[in-house]
Order: structure tokens, then sequence, then C-alpha cells
């Protein structure tokens, strides 16, 4: 049984270029949150998603900042015009219901900002 | 704003030893507090949790301990093993599905 994939793992992007992070949650999994670790910092709740619909999304930047999880493929989560301070390492997590009990979290993508 | 605080970046112990990280936090919101471990290269996984009405849970070689008036938790690893060489992450909820982290503590046993 396959677990949370994210790809890509390691992004490197010049500012004002676009970020694409893509997250494959785990089988039978339809709920899906995103996180964000700022160096020295711990990680971030930013948005969760169930197919096709946005539930929460409080803790994302309000600009810039979009995420989407169609009914067929991954969860993407995109960074429009990237600046240097979006550099992180962004977390999926998956889960079978809506829950804070059993989130199963991906590897991770890092992303650098140059 | 931080509100789950983990103050030690390190913690080195040796094999067979007690490992103790410690966890502060500042929202009397939260009810519920998991611990997860993670190795480089790999996302963090769920360790050991317990709910706000208890204030100890165990299992096996991983014990949580909750003081609410204090607003503190602690993991205590007994005994130490390499295998526990990770990164430990202390997290919080209040009744809904987002989790709250501290930056982390890395522990490195010895031989």
């Amino acid at each position: 049984n396959a677990g949370v994939m994210q790809n890509p793992r390691h992004l490197v992007r010049r500012r004002g270029q676009e970020a694409r992070l893509r997250c494959s949650p785990m089988k039978g999994h339809s709920h899906v949150y995103w996180y964000r670790q700022l160096p020295e910092e711990g990680l971030k709740f930013m948005v969760y998603l169930q197919k096709e619909n946005i539930i929460d999304e409080s803790g994302m930047p309000k600009e810039r900042f979009s995420a989407e999880f169609p009914k067929e493929g991954p969860s993407i989560l995109r960074i429009q015009q990237v600046v240097r301070g979006d550099s992180a390492a962004y977390f999926c997590a998956s889960s079978p219901s809506p829950s804070r009990y059993e989130q199963y979290f991906g590897p991770g993508t890092r992303l650098t900002v140059t | 704003d931080q509100q789950v605080k983990q103050n030690s970046p390190s913690l080195s112990v040796q094999e067979g030893r007690i490992s103790i990280l410690n966890c502060d936090y500042t929202n009397s919101m939260f009810d519920y507090f998991l611990w997860y471990k993670k190795y480089p290269a790999e996302g963090p996984t769920f360790l050991i949790s317990i709910s706000s009405i208890k204030d100890k849970n165990e299992d096996g070689r991983f014990t949580v301990f909750l003081n609410k008036s204090a607003k503190h938790l602690s993991l205590h690893i007994v005994p130490s093993q390499p295998g526990d060489s990770a990164v430990y992450f202390c997290a919080a909820s209040s009744v809904d599905y987002k989790l709250s982290f501290g930056a982390g503590t890395t522990v490195t046993v010895r031989a």
C-alpha cells in the first residue's frame, strides 16, 4: 500500500516564476491537508481539501497561493510569482475522513527560490 | 505566533538510557496532543498521542505525560535505541483537523 506521494521532492525556482507542487494521497483517502515548514519553525497548516472542494484555506497566504484537488489526479499547491520568503518545505497529508487523529504525511517538497 | 514550542533543538543520549523531550503550548483550547517522528527525506510519522482528559499514555517504550495546568507535555523513550535517532515533533489540535506543530527536537542516540 503506497503512502502519500509528493513530487517533485526538490524544486528550484527563480523569483517571479511559478511553482507547482503535487500530492497524491494514500489509496482510499479523499481528504488532503497542506502544511508549510519555514526554516527553524514547525509545520503550519495551510489548507484542507476534499475531492473538488476547498474546505478550509484559513492558513493560506491571501495572494499568490492556490490549491486544488480535482476529481481525477493529484492535489496541486500552486504558488505564483514566487519570492525568497516562499522557500520552505511543503508537506501534504491525507486521511480517509476529516481527522486530526490519522493524518499520514508525505515526504515533502523542498522549494528553494533563488 | 508559535502556539507550540519545543525549546530544545537537539538532544544527545546514550543507548539504553532515557530520552526526555519537552513541549510547551499556549493555546488553552488545545485538547489533543500528538508526537510525530521524522527521518531525513521522509514525512513525519505518527508516534503516540494523548487526550486532554488523560495525564499519561504509554505505548511500549514510549510514554507521553500531559500537565494541563502547566501547559506542558513530555515524551519519554525508555530505553533509547539507535533507531530512535530522528527529529521529533510535538503537535496539538483543538476540535478540528488543523495540527499546530513545534519546531522539532533532533534526537541522537549514541552507541
